[in-house]
């Protein structure tokens, strides 16, 4: 069965860096790929989304890459800002299934000052 | 914000009573979906509507039942509520179907 995987440890970076958040799938071959922010408390909040033949998307400081070789896409924050501190979730639709989509246990992110 | 709600927002209640929780929207979003979050779990699909009256299970469905009976409500009950459904309990709505889901802010769930 498909099989999506986060870093789920926290990662803490100083402030002005860039941070670089991991999802590997395993198992299928999504089309796209979304990504998500999820503060405490709340629902997500859906930032990028990056299809197979785009090899990276952009919106201010934040980029996505997918690499459908490696099965595995990143996410960058440039010039990271204590606001940023959120959970991300990376989110691939479900293997055959249409109009459904999975969601990976997310990487907590911490941007010190 | 998308306009989507979810009522109510916290619930106490006891193993073996039915629960319904509410998700109303006023975006005309044809999807809905229902998902439970839980620690090391991450998000998981209930169940999720494709239109009023068209309904479908995702991967968590056991003990749980939906209902959609205008394009803007999609109620989520549990039959007999169970210690293992305590949860936090989100909607969403989708425009075009798995792009883009908005989220409502969640149902605390707690059953004793």
């Amino acid at each position: 069965s498909q099989k999506i995987e986060q870093n789920s440890e926290a990662l803490n970076i100083q402030e002005g860096k860039t941070a670089t958040l991991t999802c590997n799938y395993t198992n299928y071959s999504p089309a796209y790929l979304q990504w998500y922010r999820q503060d405490p408390g709340r629902g997500p909040v859906f930032l990028l989304l990056i299809r197979e033949n785009e090899k990276e998307k952009r919106k201010e400081r934040l980029k996505v890459t997918f690499d459908t070789t490696l099965k595995q896409s990143l996410f960058h924050i440039t010039a990271s800002q204590p606001a940023d501190s959120a959970t991300y979730l990376c989110a691939p639709p479900y293997s055959g299934g249409y109009q459904k989509v999975t969601f990976g246990t997310g990487t907590k992110l911490q941007v010190i000052p | 914000d998308a306009g989507i709600t979810q009522s109510p927002r916290h619930k106490v209640t006891e193993t073996g009573t039915p629960v319904t929780l509410r998700c109303h929207q006023t975006e005309n979003h044809r999807y809905m979906y229902w998902y439970r979050q839980d620690p090391g779990h991450g998000l998981r699909l209930i169940h999720y509507s494709y239109g009023v009256k068209d309904t479908d299970k995702g991967e968590v469905s056991d003990g749980y039942s939906v209902s959609r009976s205008k394009t803007e409500d999609f109620l989520l009950t549990l039959e007999s509520a169970t210690s293992s459904q305590t949860s936090v309990y989100f909607c969403a709505i989708s425009e075009t179907g798995d792009e883009k889901l908005f989220f409502g802010s969640g149902t605390q769930l707690s059953v004793l």
